[in-house]
């Protein structure tokens, strides 16, 4: 069965650091381009970032630009999400997902979805 | 980046058809075919709904289609059921800013 695995959310104080992970299996990670979508309480999604299947074209959103890393280890079968000078906005559910087409350029057409992990950046 | 433009909320009643639209630029949109559409459920992941404009994942209902004109792209649901009722969200790269941005989505509420 496919599946993502988000963990590594948590509290953490304005101007912290978090790093998430996305434990990915049942199908070749090295294949498929990954992205992080997040989602505020009650409000709409939010693409965050995303990386080919190399690991060698990341891509971010302009309001973490800077501040967020993506990365990916293929022989763990990982992606993370390196995350610092976090701010209150940034308090959210983040998703990891998965690319639809294998051995592709980053589409960001995102088949299967991890539960996602809650992080909350708060005094 | 500015999201792409969704309507906050849409209705219909069972059996009837419905479309949301979503509204880009040059930049995003109108460029590239790289536009997909997502079905959430409350306090569930996004589902894929429709990708490459146009096209429906294995084990999508061929009652959700996709198409495109111009900068606006648009989901349609025919023959509403009541386990459409969710809220949707379209996303399209942009070469604005080199990224993706996802439309403010839509509630659809089946009556």
């Amino acid at each position: 069965e496919v599946q993502l695995l988000e963990s590594g959310g948590g509290l953490v104080q304005p101007g912290g650091s978090l790093r998430l992970s996305c434990a990915a299996s049942g199908f070749t990670f090295s294949s498929y381009a990954m992205s992080w979508v997040r989602q505020a309480p009650g409000k709409g999604l939010e693409w965050v970032s995303g990386i080919s299947n190399t690991g060698g074209s990341p891509y971010y959103a302009d309001s973490v630009k800077g501040r967020f890393t993506i990365s990916r280890d293929n022989s763990k079968n990982t992606l993370y999400l390196q995350m610092n000078s976090l701010r209150a906005e940034d308090t959210a559910v983040y998703y990891c997902a998965k690319d639809l087409d294998a051995l592709s350029v980053t589409k960001v057409f995102m088949d299967v979805w991890g539960k996602g992990t809650t992080v909350t950046v708060s005094s | 980046q500015s999201a792409l433009t969704q309507p906050a909320s849409v209705s219909g009643s069972p059996g009837q058809s419905i479309t949301i639209s979503c509204t880009g630029t040059s930049s995003d949109i109108g460029a590239y075919n790289y536009v997909s559409w997502y079905q959430q459920h409350p306090g569930k992941a996004p589902k894929l709904m429709i990708y490459d404009v146009d096209k429906r994942p294995s084990g999508v209902s061929n009652r959700f289609s996709g198409s495109k004109s111009g900068n606006t792209a648009s989901l349609t649901i025919s023959g509403l059921q009541a386990e459409d009722e969710a809220d949707y969200y379209c996303i399209s790269y942009t070469s604005s800013s080199n990224s993706w941005v996802f439309g403010g989505g839509t509630k659809l509420t089946v009556l």
